[in-house]
Order: structure tokens, then sequence, then C-alpha cells
């Protein structure tokens, strides 16, 4: 059974820093395209970056370049946000999200809330 | 990048009702990489579409997907109480970005 585990969420104020990590189990986690997905409170889905199956090739959506940084641990079937210099509009539940065929998501965590607020 | 634009908002519809969601994209989108994700309150989204038309593992029949270019459309022939829900599209270009729709709610009337 494909289980993703998320975990590092929690209340910091803006500016600060936030490592989130997930725990991957279930499949060959060295083989898949790995992603982490959000939502705001209320609001709907947003793709934040994701990361090829070696790990060299990432990509981040526009608004959080320069501040986030996708990464893995093949070895510890481990997917990692590092989020830097948050904002209070990074607020979200983080979802960690398999990569399936034609560009779908097709396993999902079930988050971690990430709360940005002085 | 490509914006989805799902209609309505908001349906109020009741079981045994047939109901066809809107997703419309800002540019031409390959239907290998147009998706459908069902969220209910609470709990992670589910994909239920993928490829435009093609069901995922374990969804009903009752879901079918369709379309192509810049109008995609899912369809539920039949609601079941379990189908309301908030139902997003998805899409995956050739520069590695995603984006979703904003979503339709789907309520019991």
């Amino acid at each position: 059974e494909v289980q993703l585990v998320e975990s590092g969420g929690g209340l910091v104020q803006p500016g600060e820093s936030l490592r989130l990590s997930c725990a991957a189990s279930g499949f060959t986690f060295s083989t898949y395209w790995m992603s982490w997905v959000r939502q705001a409170p209320g609001k709907g889905l947003e793709w934040v970056a994701n990361i090829k199956q070696a790990g060299v090739d990432k990509f981040h959506v526009d608004s959080v370049k320069g501040r986030f940084t996708i990464s893995r641990d093949n070895a510890k079937n481990s997917l990692f946000l590092q989020m830097n210099s948050l904002r209070d509009e990074d607020t979200a539940v983080y979802y960690c999200v398999r990569g399936g065929r034609n560009g779908t998501f097709d396993y999902w965590g079930q988050g971690t809330l990430v709360t940005v607020s002085s | 990048e490509i914006v989805l634009t799902q209609s309505p908002d908001t349906l109020s519809l009741s079981p045994g009702e047939r109901v066809t969601l809107s997703c419309r994209a800002s540019q031409s989108v390959s239907s290998s990489y147009l998706t459908w994700y069902q969220q209910k309150p609470g709990l992670a989204p589910r994909l239920l579409i993928y490829g435009a038309s093609s069901r995922a593992t374990g969804i009903p029949d009752r879901f079918s997907g369709s379309g192509s270019g810049t109008d995609f459309t899912l369809t539920i022939s039949r609601l079941e109480p379990e189908d309301f829900a908030v139902y997003y599209c998805q899409q995956y270009d050739t520069s590695s970005q995603y984006t979703f729709g904003q979503g339709t709610k789907l309520e019991i009337k």
C-alpha cells in the first residue's frame, strides 16, 4: 500500500524558515517524480514544486522561486521542502504527492499545516 | 502559464441527477495531460480521471471525462450521496508546470 506521511509543519513568524519532510513507503520511491502541492485555508489547490527521480531536475512555481527548495533522499525514501523567508500567504496545508502517469498526482499524503503569522 | 477556469463555482443538485462540470483553459492543453480530482472536506484530493477521459483505478463508471483543446468536461451520470464534494481540473505542460482550476463545489439541494 502506498503511503506518504508528511511532517514538519507548524506556526512560524514571517521571515522564518521551516523544513517539511515526507516519508514514502509501499512503492519504489526512486522511480517516481515527487511533488508538493498546497492548499490555503478554504481555497483551492496550488502546485508548489516537483523533482525528478534522480533529484537533479527540480521545478518550482514562480511564487516560491528563490525561497523554497525541493529535494529528496532516495536511500531514505524521503522528500523534503525547505521553506525560507516565509510569508503570510504561504499559510496552507502542504501535501506530499506522487507523480503518476500523464502528469497526474496519483497518491497524496494527509497533509501538514504550515501557519505563517506574527 | 496556462489558466484553468472551472464553471460553475457551485452547483446544487439532488442524488440521482446527472451533472456536467466544465474546465476551460486559457490556451490549448494536451488531452493527455488533463486530469480531474475529487476532494471531500478534511481529506486529500483523490485522482478521478486522467488523460481527459480515462478513469483512475477504482473509480466508478458513472464518472466520465471528455474534451480537447481548451474545453473539457467531467460528467457524473447519476449522482450518489458520496459524490457531493469539490472537483478540480488540473493540467501539466511541457515546461513542467502544473496548474489547477479553482474548483467546482457540488452540494446537495
